[in-house]
């Protein structure tokens, strides 16, 4: 069966450090990948899409990167983090090619700048 | 872009029925509507998806009319454990990442 993994379950970092969000999947090949931010009490807000390696969209502009350096590996990064970027991250995979296959969430990354 | 609707927030008791209806007016053809469960501090659960008329799962019934503006997510006799928040998806995970929209969701609470 798949699995998806995300970690730390929990980050509290200062303003202007680094950050690096790690997800994978397994049990599957050539997934999409999301990354989204939710904030306390709102909805999901879509950050960052692949749908291979190497291969990033974005549509919303942000202090915030990703990369996909393998198949299934997913990786949320920002150089110098800001107080807006509190919030709690997750990654979601789903089948590629197969037009309106449902999401599936790992647990998240509650993140809290200080 | 299908932008959806939802109530913020349902009440009801342990042993009803829920629905909960999302308005999707600007659904697009190539459109399914797929309906999440979120428990505080963990990531969505997918429930149901469906393109038209009716769906059944072991959880839960998904409605959707004809003209597919709408659509009612159906609970049957809920208990404690279905108090979380519901989140409609209208959209095409194959097309551009700008039409993966998750609107505020409904949170819905059940009492004793």
């Amino acid at each position: 069966s798949q699995t998806i993994h995300q970690w730390p379950a929990t980050l509290v970092q200062p303003v202007g450090s680094p950050l690096s969000l790690e997800c994978t999947v397994e049990g599957t090949s050539n997934p999409n990948l999301y990354w989204y931010r939710q904030a306390a009490g709102r909805g999901l807000q879509l950050l960052f899409y692949s749908v291979g390696i190497g291969q990033i969209s974005s549509e919303v502009p942000q202090n915030l990167s990703a990369s996909r350096p393998q198949d299934r590996q997913f990786i949320l990064s920002s150089k110098k983090l800001l107080l807006s970027d509190s919030g709690f991250y997750l990654c979601a995979w789903s089948v590629r090619g197969d037009r309106n296959q449902p999401q599936h969430f790992g647990d998240g990354t509650r993140l809290s700048i200080l | 872009l299908a932008k959806t609707t939802q109530p913020i927030s349902m009440d009801s008791y342990e042993g009803q029925e829920v629905n909960i209806t999302c308005s999707h007016n600007n659904i697009a053809t190539n459109d399914y509507i797929t309906w999440y469960q979120q428990f505080p501090s963990q990531g969505p659960r997918f429930i149901i998806q469906g393109y038209k008329t009716k769906v059944t799962n072991e959880v839960a019934s998904l409605f959707i009319p004809a003209d597919r503006k709408s659509s009612t997510l159906s609970l049957p006799r809920v208990s404690l454990s279905d108090t979380a928040v519901y989140y409609c998806l209208v959209g095409d995970t194959y097309s551009s990442a700008s039409k993966i929209i998750f609107g505020s969701g409904t949170r819905l609470s059940i009492r004793p």
